[in-house]
């Protein structure tokens, strides 16, 4: 079945740096890509739609600025939380659509802390 | 808009039924149904797209009311294994391709 991959799984940071997040569809070509971000015993909520070739559509209340994403070839969206703060704080989930149904196979998660 | 998920949370004995239900205010194209394991992405259990509509995977089904603007996904004869969160996803556009997620039901399923 289709995979979307996720990396790093975890990741502990300072307050103040930047962190990456890779999303990598692996048996597939997604030309948009879904990012979402999860606090503890929350729902999903949608961060952005990263668009291949083109800029990303952001959700209403989400920091174009602080959350850069990067979506270069049909296989890789980079989401990239700048000048992170505690508040940041969250499991961040990729996913794409891996065929013609609106159907979301979701990546794996990474989790960010920052202290 | 996000749809209202109930309940909340549930907790069952090792093969007994259980009801969620999802609504919206608004009529839907479809509804996706997820399940998320703690720490874990979600994953798919199924898909809705016609109003009337009834599917199902095993013991896990769901339906979508004529309406398109609830659906409820049935757990029956429950196992341990079906312990998780389960998402409802509601697209309200015919061409849309952006799922809105409900508050999440917590699934415990105990022995």
């Amino acid at each position: 079945g289709a995979v979307v991959s996720q990396h790093p799984s975890w990741v502990i940071c300072k307050s103040g740096t930047s962190v990456k997040i890779e999303c990598r569809s692996l048996d597939f070509q997604a030309t948009t890509m879904f990012w979402y971000r999860q606090f503890p015993k929350q729902s999903l909520m949608l961060m952005a739609t990263s668009n291949e070739g083109s800029k990303a559509t952001y959700e209403q209340g989400v920091e174009k600025d602080k959350f850069l994403i990067n979506h270069a070839s049909l296989t890789l969206s980079t989401l990239t939380v700048t000048s992170a703060h505690p508040e940041d704080s969250s499991f961040y989930i990729c996913s794409a659509r891996p065929g013609r149904a609106n159907v979301l196979t979701f990546g794996a998660g990474s989790r960010l802390t920052v202290l | 808009q996000q749809p209202v998920q109930s309940p909340q949370a549930v907790i069952l004995r090792e093969g007994e039924d259980a009801v969620i239900n999802c609504s919206s205010s608004k009529a839907l194209y479809s509804v996706h149904w997820y399940r998320q394991k703690h720490g874990e992405a979600p994953v798919f259990l199924m898909i809705l797209l016609k109003g009337g509509e009834q599917k199902g995977h095993e013991k896990i089904s769901a339906s979508f009311n004529e309406k398109k603007q609830q659906s409820s996904l049935y757990l029956t004869a429950s196992q341990l294994s079906y312990s998780g969160t389960y998402f409802c996803g509601t697209d309200p556009k015919a061409a849309g391709n952006k799922l809105t997620f409900g508050g999440g039901t917590r699934v415990l399923v105990k022995p």
